[in-house]
């Protein structure tokens, strides 16, 4: 079965860092594009960064270019995320997600971020 | 970017009723648009691919239809592992989703 888990979520003041990690299991992992999407109460559910197969392809939404980084480590069948300048409004429970052909078949369980101000 | 409504935001129903979910878009999607299920506290769950597709494991009782810009997910009858959150979600250009359509026990 394939399996998505998150780690690396936390509190973190405004103006900080964190990096999530993702460890897929069960599945090619380097075959397949990943996504990083994020959840709030107040803005539902949106689409943070993009990576392709190969990590030589990488989108970012407009709320987090220039401070967020995707990465992968196919050799580890692992997913990161850095974020750096941390704002309140990136407090979320991120998803780590499997991306096929554009739709998202696997989600991670979720991990918590908390940005205080 | 594109814009995805969803409606109702709400929808009270009963154990057995057939039950409509509409999803708008903003401009045309062509037939790239996803439904999810959410439970509370569990992540989104694939339900339908590629406006009308059936993911593998889920109920035939859930259906989707359209293209364009208008989409509908539909539950024949109403089953009480089916009251959860719905997002529909295109991703004809990047990936936008709606705002989610609560089904809640009548």
């Amino acid at each position: 079965e394939v399996q998505l888990v998150e780690s690396g979520g936390g509190l973190v003041q405004s103006g900080g860092s964190l990096r999530l990690s993702c460890a897929a299991s069960d599945f090619t992992f380097s075959n397949y594009e990943m996504i990083w999407v994020r959840q709030t109460p107040g803005k539902g559910l949106e689409w943070v960064s993009y990576i392709s197969g190969g990590g030589e392809t990488r989108y970012y939404a407009d709320s987090v270019k220039g401070r967020f980084t995707v990465s992968r480590d196919n050799a580890k069948n692992s997913l990161y995320l850095q974020m750096d300048s941390l704002r309140a409004e990136d407090t979320a429970v991120y998803y780590c997600v499997r991306d096929r052909t554009n739709y998202f078949d696997y989600w991670g369980q979720g991990t918590q971020v908390t940005v205080s101000s | 970017d594109i814009q995805m409504t969803q409606s109702p935001s709400t929808l009270s129903a009963s154990v057995g009723d057939r039950v409509t979910i509409t999803c708008r878009a903003s401009q045309s999607i062509n037939r790239g648009l996803a439904w999810y299920q959410q439970k509370p506290g569990k992540a989104p769950k694939l339900l339908i691919y590629k406006a009308s597709s059936l993911e593998s494991g889920v109920p035939s009782r859930f259906s989707g239809s359209g293209s364009g810009t208008e989409f509908t997910l539909t539950i024949s009858s109403l089953q009480p592992d089916d009251f959860a959150t719905y997002y529909c979600q295109q991703y004809n250009t990047y990936w936008t989703f709606g705002q989610g359509t609560k089904v809640e026990i009548k």
